[in-house]
Parts: structure tokens; sequence; C-alpha cells
């Protein structure tokens, strides 16, 4: 079935640990984003990335590294996490007809 | 960057009554304007989009309208019903990249 994998679904993470979430799509499309979710503040850009090789900052990165090695994987990477980094994060392939989200990851950082 | 405010943050509804969420934008040259239904447990699945060049569109009982010129943008539902229960996000961008989402609306359509 084409769409988005994301995994883990979730995860319990002690603050200062390092942690990737993968995201994989098999849609062959070129723009793919990550978004964090917390209430009342809706989906935020975390980093997007317009084609492989390439990566570029949204509106909260700070804490969060991305890499495109290829263009069906576009992994998440928290260098050293912390409390406020707990949240639900989305990873999106930019189609023709829109935006595909995948499932969600909820993370917490203990 | 833009700015996506969005009204109101819940809204409560009869069977078979209207609902109506409001969305406002910053940036004059967005001209991609999609709405998201999200449901318990799952991502955001795109339900309609509107570009600059349209004022209104509709898909059965949904529409979106849009006001370039105030920079508001909003979502209607017709007739609803107990599964048009959900959080919805309106985002906004320039062509369509990087989409810049409302804080979310939780509809509950009460039977």
């Amino acid at each position: 079935i084409a769409g988005i994998t994301q995994a883990p679904t979730s995860q319990i993470l002690a603050a200062g640990r390092r942690m990737t979430l993968r995201c994989t799509q098999d849609m062959r499309h070129n723009a793919m984003y990550w978004y964090r979710q917390d209430l009342g503040l809706g989906l935020r850009l975390i980093h997007y990335s317009n084609t492989a090789g390439t990566t570029g900052k949204g509106e909260v990165p700070d804490g969060y590294s991305v890499s495109r090695a290829n263009t069906d994987d576009f992994p998440l990477t928290l260098a050293s996490a912390v409390p406020s980094q707990t949240s639900v994060y989305f990873c999106a392939v930019q189609g023709p007809y829109g935006y595909t989200f995948g499932s969600g990851t909820r993370l917490t950082v203990v | 960057g833009e700015n996506v405010e969005q009204h109101p943050s819940t809204l409560s509804v009869q069977e078979g009554d209207s609902a109506v969420i409001k969305c406002t934008y910053s940036d004059s040259a967005s001209n991609y304007f999609p709405w998201y239904k999200q449901e318990l447990g799952k991502g955001p699945q795109l339900i309609i989009d509107i570009r600059s060049n349209v004022g209104e569109k509709k898909d059965q009982r949904i529409a979106v309208t849009l006001n370039k010129t105030a920079k508001h943008f909003s979502l209607h539902i017709t007739e609803t019903q107990p599964e048009d229960s959900a959080v919805y996000f309106c985002a906004a961008s320039i062509g369509d990249y990087k989409l810049s989402f409302g804080a979310g609306t939780t509809v509950t359509v009460r039977a």
C-alpha cells in the first residue's frame, strides 16, 4: 500500500539521549516535511527537504537535524533530547494532490 | 513568515446543523489554502483546498471561501454528521511549499 511509514509509533526517552525518528515513503515524491504537533499550537514546521540531497530549516528547527540521502527516507534526529521536545511528530510528503501525512510518532522526553 | 490564525478553537453543533471555521493569514503573497481533518490517533488528511484565483469551492457537504482582500478563508460543513467530529486545521502557503497551519478547531457533532 503506497504511503508513508513512521517509526516508532511512540517512545519514552530520557532527557539527554539521542533519538532518530524514521520516515519512509514509497510515492517517489520530492518534497518531504517534518512537523511537530502541540495542543493549542497546531502543526509547526521543523525541517523540510525539497529533493534528495537538500534540506532546509522550518519554523522550529533548534535541537533537531535531518538528512535526505535518497528520495524515500527523511529521518529526524534529536541530538540531546529535552522535555520541551515532548510532542507528536508528523512526517509529510508533498504530492500533486496536497500533503500526505504519516500516522505520527508520539515522543515523551522525561 | 506566514502567520495563520484559526477560530474557534472548539465548536459543538447539533447533528444536521452547519459548522463554520474561520482563518486569517498574514502574508498577502500566500496563494494556496488547504483544509485538513485529523481523527483521533491519525495524521491530518486533506479534505479540500482552494487557490487564490478562486473565490469558492465546493465538494458535497464541504465548501471553502476565500477573501483575498481581507486575507481570510473559511470552511463550511453543511448537514453535519457524527463522522464529521474531528480536529480541523487550516493552512496557507506560497505555492504548495512549507504550509503554515492554524492551531486547529475541535468539532463535536452532537447526536
